[in-house]
């Protein structure tokens, strides 16, 4: 039930784009992205719930294509901070149960 | 905002020992929690959902007698790790929601070291 992310790495440089795609076998009810660092726990970034929604917070966003049971996580004007591994978590049912995807680790130098 | 707090941090027993990780919500009630399990360098893996007042649901290929799981009261979940060995040293981290279409809110996570 895992889902596939790629790229599986990334380097950037500050300012630079990227986008970081999740893809499911399943039918999706709801995507999650989180963030996490190195000996930390995930941090939550944000939610998607409809087909087709997009969400943004602050320079991050992401959209929801419930028909290609795929999400996209849209990165722009890089900082260091965001330097981390991303995870989507993608609910099957609506019970709130979160399967993570593969990760993808995104480093951002100066 | 919605906090959760996991203890302890950090363990270090000899093989053979159980050892028990505590994951609490500290402002919201939750009917469910979460636990997953993170190798070096790996994704997150649901091990189990935690269920308040009834049993826990388990995912396909974890021991249920080697991870008991109690979910005692809207606030508390407990994992105990059964006569542990070596090879369940690992990253165990709990995560609950405040409800169905909210953000699951991460505690900071459990390091397991069998020796």
């Amino acid at each position: 039930q895992q889902p596939v992310q790629s790229p599986q790495a990334v380097i950037l440089r500050e300012g630079e784009d990227a986008v970081i795609n999740c893809s499911s076998s399943k039918a999706l009810y709801s995507v999650h992205w989180y963030r996490q660092k190195h000996g930390e726990a995930p941090v939550f970034l944000m939610i998607l719930l409809k087909g087709g929604e997009q969400k943004g917070h602050e320079k991050i966003s992401a959209s929801f294509n419930e028909k290609k049971q795929q999400s996209s996580l849209y990165l722009t004007a890089s900082q260091l901070s965001y330097s981390g591994t991303y995870f989507c978590g993608t609910e099957y049912t609506g019970a709130n149960n979160l399967f993570f995807g593969t990760g993808t680790r995104l480093t951002v130098i100066p | 905002g919605a906090v959760v707090s996991q203890h302890p941090s950090r363990v270090i027993c000899k093989s053979g020992t159980s050892v028990k990780i505590e994951c609490r919500s500290l402002d919201f009630q939750a009917t469910t929690m979460f636990w997953y399990r993170q190798f070096p360098k790996q994704s997150l893996m649901l091990m189990a959902t935690s269920n308040e007042g009834s049993k826990a649901t388990y995912e396909q290929g974890v021991e249920k007698d080697k991870f008991l799981i109690n979910h005692a009261s809207l606030t508390l979940s407990t994992l105990t790790v059964t006569s542990a060995h070596p090879e369940d040293s690992s990253f165990y981290i709990c995560s609950a929601s405040p409800g169905s279409n909210q953000p699951q809110h991460f505690g900071d996570g459990t390091r397991l070291s069998i020796l």
